[in-house]
């Protein structure tokens, strides 16, 4: 079946970039989601991505899409201790319309 | 715009017994979801509606657990009767359609004792 896999955890200094990664299996993917979730709160949306497309950015964020590799990633530039939390790559199917997440990245952000 | 509202945000339970959840999606949202993510983990779908009706229910413990959407908007999610594997954080998202970008509320955490 699909799988998404992400490392467990990353941590910077603040106002240093950071850099979480995703690789999934599912190549008729064509969203590409990533969410945050703060303790004790549900998941944020950040940022999502076409599949055909090979870069987004917004503000602090840029997505990067590797469609070969099938390989996300997810930049935070001048990362701030507010971006502390767990962020979760997701992976829409367009075969099976089911949205398929990763077990999380926590990031930890030392001032 | 309101978000996806969710009831309770906590619930303790004794394992056997029985527990409700509720979610009122964003307006004109016509998919719902329920997911369950246990700690440490990503939220794995429980149910998917379309409206009034069920899209995809084949990761639901159908002998413990149920759920409904009556009349298309809100949504109740029920375990009867709850074991310890249970506690997790039951998540509920909508969509304005299937395949959509999906929002999620805030969830409801339940431990089962």
């Amino acid at each position: 079946g699909e799988d998404v896999e992400q490392s467990l955890f990353l941590s910077v200094r603040e106002g240093d970039s950071s850099v979480i990664n995703c690789t999934y299996t599912d190549s008729s993917s064509t969203y590409l989601y990533w969410y945050k979730q703060e303790p004790g709160a549900g998941l944020q949306l950040l940022t999502y991505i076409f599949s055909n497309m090979d870069m987004k950015q917004d503000q602090r964020l840029t997505v990067l899409l590797n469609k070969k590799d099938k390989h996300l990633s997810l930049r935070i530039a001048d990362t701030q201790t507010g971006d502390s939390a767990i962020y979760f790559c997701a992976c829409g199917s367009s075969n099976t319309g089911k949205l398929i997440f990763g077990q999380g990245t926590t990031l930890q952000v030392k001032p | 715009e309101a978000g996806v509202a969710q009831s309770p945000r906590y619930k303790i339970i004794e394992k056997r017994q029985s527990v409700a959840f509720w979610c009122n999606p964003i307006s004109g949202h016509a998919t719902l979801y329920w997911y369950q993510q246990i700690l440490g983990q990503g939220p794995k779908l429980l149910i998917q509606f379309q409206n009034n009706g069920v899209v995809d229910d084949s990761q639901l413990p159908k002998d413990r657990f149920s759920a409904e959407r009556l009349k298309g908007v809100d949504s109740t999610l029920k375990i009867q009767p709850a074991k310890l594997e249970d506690s997790a954080v039951y998540l509920c998202a909508s969509s304005l359609g299937d395949r959509e970008t999906q929002y999620f509320g805030p969830g409801t955490r339940l431990l089962v004792l």
